[in-house]
């Protein structure tokens, strides 16, 4: 079964700094996509960036960028120039290509890392 | 463009109530639907989805149910709640079709059993 991992359930960063965000994520899926998820506290998910694992190159959204590893099976999430209103919950997904029977795109979630930006 | 609904906002509930949380999508035919909960501190564990009217598929077996009365309607229901039934309920859609990309969020209902 797939899983997703977020191995850091807190981490803080300082206005205009940066910070990178861990996930790991297991599959013997060749072909899936990866997405980071943001949850304000409105608690609305809005999503960040996606990354299809047959592309080599590492997607970028404005000051997001993540850091994809598929050997490593690794998907960073990296935020520039951290703004008050990155302060959110963040969550990595995953999604096979490959569909199950019953046709579903089930996304597989980590459990979210919070992340609190300091003025 | 494509909004989607969910209501009510909050609930509180007592144990052993019905329960019944709808969800609508506009702007769009034939979405996939997906009915998530959310518990404190933890991801998202995916309830029920559907592909199609009528068309309901469970991830986890437990005593809510889900109906699709129409193509953009998802429905959460519970006979009698249970105190482990609180948590924050996502409802999501899909384009339909093989080369769909992210699952779109609703805001989401907070429900409280007592």
């Amino acid at each position: 079964a797939q899983t997703v991992t977020q191995s850091q359930p807190e981490m803080s960063v300082q206005e205009a700094e940066t910070v990178t965000l861990s996930c790991t994520y297991d599959t013997s899926e060749s072909d899936y996509y990866l997405f980071w998820y943001k949850q304000p506290p409105s608690r609305q998910m809005i999503l960040v960036i996606r990354q299809e694992a047959y592309k080599q190159q590492n997607a970028t959204e404005n000051r997001f960028s993540v850091n994809f590893q598929k050997a490593a099976k690794s998907f960073s999430l990296k935020i520039s120039d951290s703004q008050l209103g990155d302060a959110a919950m963040y969550f990595c997904a995953y999604r096979p290509l490959q569909f199950s029977q019953g046709g579903s795109e089930k996304l597989v979630f980590g459990k979210g890392t919070k992340l609190t930006v300091n003025p | 463009s494509q909004t989607i609904h969910q209501w009510p906002a909050t609930l509180v509930q007592p144990v052993g109530s019905p329960l019944s949380l709808e969800c609508t999508v506009e702007g769009t035919s034939n979405p996939n639907l997906y009915w998530y909960r959310q518990a404190a501190g933890r991801g998202l564990q995916l309830l029920f989805y559907s592909v199609g009217i009528g068309q309901i598929s469970s991830e986890v077996p437990q005593n809510l149910s889900a109906s699709r009365p129409q193509d953009r309607q998802f429905i959460l229901s519970s006979k009698k709640l249970l105190l482990s039934d609180s948590g924050f309920y996502l409802c999501a859609w899909s384009p339909l079709g093989s080369r769909s990309f992210e699952q779109f969020f609703g805001p989401g209902t907070r429900l409280t059993v007592l």
